[in-house]
Protein backbone atom coordinates (compact mmCIF):
# COMPACT_ATOMS: atom_id res chain seq x y z
CA UNK A 1 0.00 0.00 0.00
CA UNK A 2 1.35 3.16 -1.29
CA UNK A 3 -0.79 5.06 -0.03
CA UNK A 4 -2.90 8.05 -2.72
CA UNK A 5 -0.32 9.17 -5.46
CA UNK A 6 -0.99 12.42 -7.75
CA UNK A 7 0.60 13.97 -10.39
CA UNK A 8 2.28 16.13 -11.29
CA UNK A 9 3.01 17.81 -7.85
CA UNK A 10 3.02 20.99 -9.35
CA UNK A 11 2.12 22.42 -12.38
CA UNK A 12 2.72 26.42 -13.91
CA UNK A 13 0.60 26.99 -17.07
CA UNK A 14 -0.70 30.13 -19.02
CA UNK A 15 -4.15 31.50 -19.40
CA UNK A 16 -6.46 29.37 -21.89
CA UNK A 17 -4.11 26.31 -21.34
CA UNK A 18 -5.53 22.95 -20.71
CA UNK A 19 -3.84 20.82 -17.69
CA UNK A 20 -4.69 17.06 -16.41
CA UNK A 21 -4.17 16.08 -13.33
CA UNK A 22 -4.17 12.34 -12.55
CA UNK A 23 -4.82 10.68 -9.11
CA UNK A 24 -4.06 6.98 -7.76
CA UNK A 25 -5.78 5.72 -5.32
CA UNK A 26 -4.93 3.08 -2.84
CA UNK A 27 -6.04 0.26 -4.71
CA UNK A 28 -8.86 -1.82 -2.09
CA UNK A 29 -10.94 1.99 -2.21
CA UNK A 30 -13.50 2.26 -4.63
CA UNK A 31 -14.42 5.70 -3.40
CA UNK A 32 -12.50 8.59 -4.83
CA UNK A 33 -12.81 11.98 -3.98
CA UNK A 34 -11.26 15.08 -5.39
CA UNK A 35 -11.24 18.21 -3.67
CA UNK A 36 -9.67 21.67 -4.12
CA UNK A 37 -7.38 23.90 -1.48
CA UNK A 38 -6.69 27.24 -1.63
CA UNK A 39 -4.59 29.23 0.68
CA UNK A 40 -5.57 29.73 4.06
CA UNK A 41 -8.70 27.65 3.08
CA UNK A 42 -10.12 23.99 4.15
CA UNK A 43 -10.69 21.98 1.32
CA UNK A 44 -13.57 22.67 -1.07
CA UNK A 45 -15.40 19.30 -2.71
CA UNK A 46 -15.59 19.34 -6.11
CA UNK A 47 -16.54 15.61 -7.02
CA UNK A 48 -16.60 12.04 -6.12
CA UNK A 49 -16.78 8.36 -7.71
CA UNK A 50 -17.44 5.22 -6.53
CA UNK A 51 -16.30 2.94 -8.74
CA UNK A 52 -16.41 4.20 -12.26
CA UNK A 53 -19.42 5.94 -11.84
CA UNK A 54 -19.21 9.81 -10.90
CA UNK A 55 -21.85 10.09 -8.25
CA UNK A 56 -21.86 13.93 -7.44
CA UNK A 57 -20.87 16.90 -8.76
CA UNK A 58 -20.31 20.15 -6.69
CA UNK A 59 -21.46 23.36 -8.19
CA UNK A 60 -17.55 24.30 -7.80
CA UNK A 61 -17.19 21.91 -10.89
CA UNK A 62 -17.78 24.34 -13.98
CA UNK A 63 -17.89 23.28 -17.40
CA UNK A 64 -14.29 23.77 -18.06
CA UNK A 65 -13.49 20.76 -15.07
CA UNK A 66 -14.11 17.45 -16.01
CA UNK A 67 -13.14 14.41 -14.36
CA UNK A 68 -13.17 10.55 -15.43
CA UNK A 69 -12.48 7.19 -13.47
CA UNK A 70 -12.66 5.01 -16.70
CA UNK A 71 -12.17 1.79 -14.56
CA UNK A 72 -12.46 2.40 -11.26
CA UNK A 73 -8.61 2.93 -10.93
CA UNK A 74 -7.06 5.78 -10.83
CA UNK A 75 -9.09 9.22 -11.89
CA UNK A 76 -7.93 12.29 -13.96
CA UNK A 77 -9.11 16.06 -13.43
CA UNK A 78 -8.74 18.31 -16.62
CA UNK A 79 -9.17 22.03 -16.67
CA UNK A 80 -9.82 23.63 -20.20
CA UNK A 81 -8.87 27.29 -20.86
CA UNK A 82 -7.77 28.10 -17.23
CA UNK A 83 -7.99 31.15 -15.60
CA UNK A 84 -6.26 32.81 -12.70
CA UNK A 85 -8.73 32.35 -10.43
CA UNK A 86 -8.49 28.19 -10.77
CA UNK A 87 -5.02 28.55 -9.09
CA UNK A 88 -5.47 26.08 -6.20
CA UNK A 89 -4.50 22.84 -4.91
CA UNK A 90 -5.87 20.16 -6.57
CA UNK A 91 -6.55 17.20 -3.48
CA UNK A 92 -7.23 13.72 -4.43
CA UNK A 93 -8.54 11.33 -1.38
CA UNK A 94 -10.00 7.55 -1.34
CA UNK A 95 -11.86 5.61 0.75
CA UNK A 96 -13.68 2.21 1.88
CA UNK A 97 -16.78 1.50 0.38
CA UNK A 98 -19.68 2.16 2.51
CA UNK A 99 -20.65 0.24 5.19
CA UNK A 100 -16.83 -1.07 5.34
CA UNK A 101 -15.10 -0.88 8.89
CA UNK A 102 -12.96 2.39 6.92
CA UNK A 103 -15.34 3.88 5.29
CA UNK A 104 -15.93 7.61 5.82
CA UNK A 105 -12.20 7.61 6.52
CA UNK A 106 -10.36 9.66 3.46
CA UNK A 107 -6.70 9.08 2.49
CA UNK A 108 -5.50 12.47 1.18
CA UNK A 109 -2.73 12.39 -1.54
CA UNK A 110 -0.20 15.06 -0.91
CA UNK A 111 -1.88 17.22 -3.90
CA UNK A 112 -1.62 19.00 -7.21
CA UNK A 113 -0.28 22.78 -7.00
CA UNK A 114 -1.62 24.54 -9.91
CA UNK A 115 -0.27 28.16 -10.76
CA UNK A 116 -2.13 29.99 -13.82
CA UNK A 117 -0.05 33.13 -14.78
CA UNK B 1 -26.76 21.50 4.65
CA UNK B 2 -23.79 20.00 6.63
CA UNK B 3 -21.16 22.68 7.75
CA UNK B 4 -18.47 23.37 10.13
CA UNK B 5 -16.94 26.58 11.92
CA UNK B 6 -13.49 26.68 13.65
CA UNK B 7 -11.59 29.24 15.66
CA UNK B 8 -9.31 31.63 13.89
CA UNK B 9 -6.06 31.37 13.66
CA UNK B 10 -2.93 31.10 14.22
CA UNK B 11 -2.77 29.80 17.66
CA UNK B 12 0.86 30.87 19.24
CA UNK B 13 1.37 28.75 22.43
CA UNK B 14 5.02 28.05 24.08
CA UNK B 15 5.97 24.11 24.05
CA UNK B 16 4.32 22.51 26.85
CA UNK B 17 1.20 24.61 27.09
CA UNK B 18 -2.11 23.39 26.71
CA UNK B 19 -3.74 23.19 23.30
CA UNK B 20 -7.79 23.48 22.57
CA UNK B 21 -8.68 24.58 19.01
CA UNK B 22 -12.89 24.65 19.25
CA UNK B 23 -14.89 23.14 16.04
CA UNK B 24 -18.64 23.70 16.38
CA UNK B 25 -20.79 22.18 13.64
CA UNK B 26 -24.25 22.09 12.15
CA UNK B 27 -25.72 18.57 10.75
CA UNK B 28 -29.22 16.89 10.23
CA UNK B 29 -28.81 13.32 11.38
CA UNK B 30 -25.72 11.50 12.75
CA UNK B 31 -22.05 12.55 11.42
CA UNK B 32 -19.03 11.31 11.81
CA UNK B 33 -16.33 13.86 12.67
CA UNK B 34 -13.15 14.24 12.34
CA UNK B 35 -9.58 16.28 12.63
CA UNK B 36 -7.20 16.15 9.95
CA UNK B 37 -3.66 17.63 9.96
CA UNK B 38 -1.59 19.33 7.84
CA UNK B 39 2.26 20.02 8.25
CA UNK B 40 3.85 21.92 6.14
CA UNK B 41 4.42 20.93 2.96
CA UNK B 42 2.75 17.73 3.21
CA UNK B 43 -0.76 16.13 2.66
CA UNK B 44 -4.02 16.38 4.97
CA UNK B 45 -3.88 13.12 7.59
CA UNK B 46 -6.01 12.07 9.73
CA UNK B 47 -5.74 12.73 13.66
CA UNK B 48 -8.55 11.25 15.24
CA UNK B 49 -12.13 10.64 14.70
CA UNK B 50 -15.41 9.84 16.26
CA UNK B 51 -19.07 8.48 15.01
CA UNK B 52 -21.20 8.66 17.39
CA UNK B 53 -22.51 11.36 20.65
CA UNK B 54 -20.06 10.73 23.18
CA UNK B 55 -17.35 9.37 21.02
CA UNK B 56 -14.04 10.26 22.30
CA UNK B 57 -11.18 10.42 19.46
CA UNK B 58 -7.41 10.13 20.26
CA UNK B 59 -4.28 10.37 18.91
CA UNK B 60 -0.81 11.04 19.29
CA UNK B 61 -2.01 12.86 22.79
CA UNK B 62 -4.47 14.60 21.11
CA UNK B 63 -8.07 14.15 21.99
CA UNK B 64 -11.67 15.02 20.94
CA UNK B 65 -14.88 14.23 22.19
CA UNK B 66 -18.36 14.32 20.72
CA UNK B 67 -20.72 16.18 21.77
CA UNK B 68 -23.98 16.01 20.92
CA UNK B 69 -25.40 18.70 23.26
CA UNK B 70 -23.08 21.19 21.78
CA UNK B 71 -22.56 20.34 18.82
CA UNK B 72 -19.09 20.76 18.89
CA UNK B 73 -15.56 18.63 18.70
CA UNK B 74 -12.88 20.66 20.36
CA UNK B 75 -8.95 19.43 20.07
CA UNK B 76 -7.42 19.12 22.90
CA UNK B 77 -3.63 18.11 24.06
CA UNK B 78 -2.39 18.56 27.16
CA UNK B 79 1.29 19.13 26.37
CA UNK B 80 2.47 20.55 22.94
CA UNK B 81 5.61 20.39 21.47
CA UNK B 82 7.36 22.07 18.38
CA UNK B 83 6.22 19.39 16.14
CA UNK B 84 2.82 19.56 16.61
CA UNK B 85 2.80 23.20 14.54
CA UNK B 86 0.56 22.42 11.65
CA UNK B 87 -2.91 23.63 10.38
CA UNK B 88 -5.74 21.62 11.82
CA UNK B 89 -9.12 21.11 10.32
CA UNK B 90 -12.15 20.03 11.42
CA UNK B 91 -14.57 18.12 9.21
CA UNK B 92 -17.50 16.06 9.17
CA UNK B 93 -19.43 13.38 6.97
CA UNK B 94 -21.89 15.29 4.64
CA UNK B 95 -25.72 13.76 4.62
CA UNK B 96 -26.60 11.21 2.51
CA UNK B 97 -24.56 8.09 2.24
CA UNK B 98 -21.41 9.92 0.07
CA UNK B 99 -18.58 9.61 2.41
CA UNK B 100 -18.06 13.26 1.83
CA UNK B 101 -16.31 15.18 4.24
CA UNK B 102 -17.37 18.89 4.96
CA UNK B 103 -14.23 20.92 5.87
CA UNK B 104 -13.69 23.84 8.07
CA UNK B 105 -11.39 26.65 7.07
CA UNK B 106 -8.30 25.64 9.28
CA UNK B 107 -6.70 26.78 12.42
CA UNK B 108 -2.76 26.78 12.12
CA UNK B 109 -0.56 26.11 15.26
CA UNK B 110 2.83 27.78 15.81
CA UNK B 111 4.75 26.16 18.89
CA UNK B 112 7.18 28.12 19.82
CA UNK B 113 10.38 26.37 22.02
Amino acid sequence: DTGVSQDPRHKITKRGQNVTFRCDPISEHNRLYWYRQTLGQGPEFLTYFQNEAQLEKSRLLSDRFSAERPKGSFSTLEIQRTEQGDSAMYLCASSYPSGSSGANVLTFGAGSRLTVL
Amino acid sequence: GNSVTQMEGPVTLSEEAFLTINCTYTATGYPSLFWYVQYPGEGLQLLLKATKADDKGSNKGFEATYRKETTSFHLEKGSVQVSDSAVYFCALTSSGNTGKLIFGQGTTLQVKP
